[in-house]
């Protein structure tokens, strides 16, 4: 009953450094998302992936690339970290309901300091 | 733009009293509508939501919601109010058509105290 697993639960990045999030789910959800929430400013939207072999920008997608591996696996890659990218990062992956909503399902989250 | 508001950034209220946070969006159709909650050094978890139908919808943890089209509202509510409640709550918006993934529009969150 794992639902969706995000590693490392905690990083400190020195500026400049790169790393990737790492995230998975088992409940064989075809959208997959990644999510920053910062302090007021709620969630939003980093990338996304519809399904299996896409993914898209969302709202703030500048300094992250992704990686939509397989059906369950869908990571979020800093190439060279900056402090603004400190964040809680949130993985998320969604199915649609019959009624055509998506009801995202979320880890727990991956706090990131970049010093 | 699309945007979801919640108005109260923090809100304090005794154990035991009634609760109600508030949510207004701007839509220009009538959105699918959620409300989460999010417990300290935890991940979202979905209270409730509302897709057509009923405007009064029900959640877990004792919660309720009601969608009022002509406030373009959809506040939160509990009769009675438990320590276990002093979480971070989100209202959440979302196109009422299928397939929109990347369209979910989060509000700034309330922040929720409990006091004994």
């Amino acid at each position: 009953n794992a639902g969706v697993t995000q590693t490392p639960k905690f990083q400190v990045l020195k500026t400049g450094q790169s790393m990737t999030l790492q995230c998975a789910q088992d409940m064989n959800h075809n959208s997959m998302y990644w999510y920053r929430q910062d302090p007021g400013m709620g969630l939003r939207l980093i990338y996304y992936s519809a399904s299996e072999g896409t993914t898209d920008k969302g709202e703030v997608p500048n300094g992250y690339n992704v990686s939509r591996l397989n059906k369950r696996e869908f990571s979020l890659r800093l190439e060279s970290a900056a402090p603004s990218q400190t964040s809680v990062y949130f993985c998320a992956s969604s199915e649609l309901s019959s009624s055509g909503a998506n009801v995202l399902t979320f880890g727990a989250g991956s706090r990131l300091t970049v010093l | 733009a699309q945007s979801v508001t919640q108005p109260d950034i923090h809100i304090t209220v005794s154990e035991g009293a009634s609760l109600e946070l508030r949510c207004n969006y701007s839509y220009g159709a009538t959105p699918y509508l959620f409300w989460y909650v999010q417990s300290p050094g935890q991940g979202l978890q979905l209270l409730l939501k509302y897709f057509s139908g009923d405007t009064l919808v029900q959640g877990i943890k004792g919660f309720e919601a009601e969608f009022k089209r002509s406030q373009s509202s959809f506040n939160l509510r509990k009769p009675s109010v438990h320590w276990s409640d002093a979480s971070e709550y989100f209202c959440a918006v979302a196109p009422n058509y299928g397939g929109a993934t990347n369209k979910l529009i989060f509000g700034t969150g309330t922040l929720l105290a409990v006091q004994p």
